[in-house]
């Protein structure tokens, strides 16, 4: 399984875009890249998932360079409530099948 | 639509005991993963059930067992419970697999 390496905490404030970056060398040719988010006490939430160049959904974009061995989390004019964990997966199918989540990047928005 | 649902929402039991926690899968999904996630940890997956047999399984003791029944809900059974074993016990069901995971809010297991 490929592993999968990221920031323990960030910081920003509300209204700017904030980027996550996620490190995964060793992704094999049919994995996926997929974002959760999870807040305290609740289970993670899915955000978005891609197999390489950019994807955008309502809340987020993911960007994937060529070589598919690291992947950006984009998250457009953050308010408070983006204060969560955000945790990078790579597996197959996109899914959070048979995968250990990591300690996650901890985002935490101020005012 | 009710998504994931999970009970009970926290249990206290005692080393040694067993408990059973139990998860309801979202409308039209097959597949039920759960997951256990100890404090300042990410979730770690402890295995999958499809067609009511178990495809996956994560790195876990034979203490861990699980149930898939024929309406999809599933159970997780721990024996002789660790002081150890006390997380947030997650349980995620998908439309298949390899597919979006939808989470529960999880049951609280605390082992005094």
């Amino acid at each position: 399984l490929a592993k999968t390496t990221q920031p323990i905490s960030m910081d920003s404030y509300e209204g700017q875009e904030v980027n996550i970056t996620c490190s995964h060398n060793n992704i094999a040719t049919n994995d996926y890249i997929t974002w959760y988010q999870q807040f305290p006490s609740q289970g993670p939430r899915f955000i978005i998932q891609g197999y390489k160049t950019k994807v955008t959904n309502e809340v987020a974009s993911l960007f994937i360079p060529a070589d598919r061995k690291s992947s950006t989390l984009s998250l457009p004019r953050v308010s408070l409530s983006d204060t969560a964990v955000y945790y990078c997966l790579v597996g197959v199918g996109g899914g959070a099948d048979g995968l250990t989540f990591g300690k996650g990047t901890h985002l935490i928005i101020q005012p | 639509d009710a998504g994931v649902t999970q009970s009970p929402t926290h249990l206290i039991k005692t080393r040694g005991q067993q408990v059973t926690l139990r998860c309801s899968p979202k409308s039209g999904h097959d597949t039920v993963s759960w997951y256990q996630q100890a404090l300042g940890q990410g979730p770690q997956f402890i295995f999958q059930y499809y067609e009511e047999e178990e495809r996956q399984r994560g790195n876990f003791p034979d203490r861990f067992s699980g149930h898939q029944f024929p309406n999809y809900s599933s159970e997780l059974n721990v024996n002789a419970l660790l002081l150890g074993d006390s997380a947030l016990y997650l349980c995620a069901s998908s439309p298949g697999m390899n597919t979006e995971a939808f989470f529960g809010q999880g049951t609280r297991l605390t082992v005094v």
